[in-house]
């Protein structure tokens, strides 16, 4: 089945706790992102990816990390997260640039306190 | 179709009948419009997109039309479903004129559809 994965699902941690949130899809995409999604605010990005090792940043980068090594997998780093970062977010991806459809994965629900 | 504050517009519908969303967008220069739906629980899921040099644009039981003289998109569920129920939102991009492919969110409306 084509999907976009995201681990963990849910996950509390405290100020300053590094933590990983991974993504995997598996449909060949060479586009991927992350999006934050906050009430009232609408999915917001954060990261986005061309291809391998090709990645900028989006609307709301600062705090976050990513790498993308390889071409299913794009994880996202909190090396210090804080308690604005307490959100929901969604890993996506798309066949390439120049496309607009996009799959999304189902969400982590993060919480920082 | 823009929500303000914490709270969603949101659409209370029977089932059985038509139902419009809709969403004002920001950018006259916005090339690309795309509809998605989100259920609870579970990450934005790709309904139907069109393009500004058209104003309508069908598929399966939904319809989406663009009136770009006062930005304005809405999308029309045929016959809607329980399975309808979720927040729906709009998505444009503004930048596709300039080769950009970012993409401006809308908070989304709430769709409930009664039995």
């Amino acid at each position: 089945e084509a999907q976009v994965t995201q681990n963990p699902r849910y996950l509390i941690t405290v100020t300053g706790k590094k933590l990983t949130v991974t993504c995997s899809q598996n449909m060949n995409h060479e586009y991927m992102s992350w999006y934050r999604q906050d009430p009232g605010l609408g999915l917001r990005q954060i990261y986005y990816s061309m291809n391998v090792e090709a990645t900028d940043k989006g609307d709301v980068p600062e705090g976050y990390k990513v790498s993308r090594k390889e071409k299913r997998n794009f994880p996202l780093i909190l090396e210090s997260p804080s308690p604005n970062q307490t959100s929901l977010y969604f890993c996506a991806s798309k066949i390439s640039q120049g496309t607009y459809e996009q799959y999304f994965g189902p969400g982590t629900r993060l919480t920082v306190t | 179709g823009e929500s303000v504050g914490l709270h969603l517009p949101t659409l209370s519908v029977q089932e059985g009948d038509n139902s419009i969303i809709n969403c004002a967008y920001s950018n006259s220069a916005s090339d690309y419009f795309i509809w998605y739906k989100q259920e609870s629980g579970k990450g934005p899921q790709f309904i139907i997109d069109i393009r500004s040099n058209m104003d309508k644009r069908q598929g399966q039981r939904v319809t989406v039309l663009l009136n770009k003289t006062v930005k304005h998109l809405s999308l029309q569920i045929a016959a809607t479903q329980p399975g309808d129920s979720a927040v729906y939102f709009c998505a444009e991009n503004p930048g596709a004129q300039g080769g950009s492919e970012k993409l401006v969110f809308g908070k989304g409306t709430k769709l409930t559809v009664n039995p």
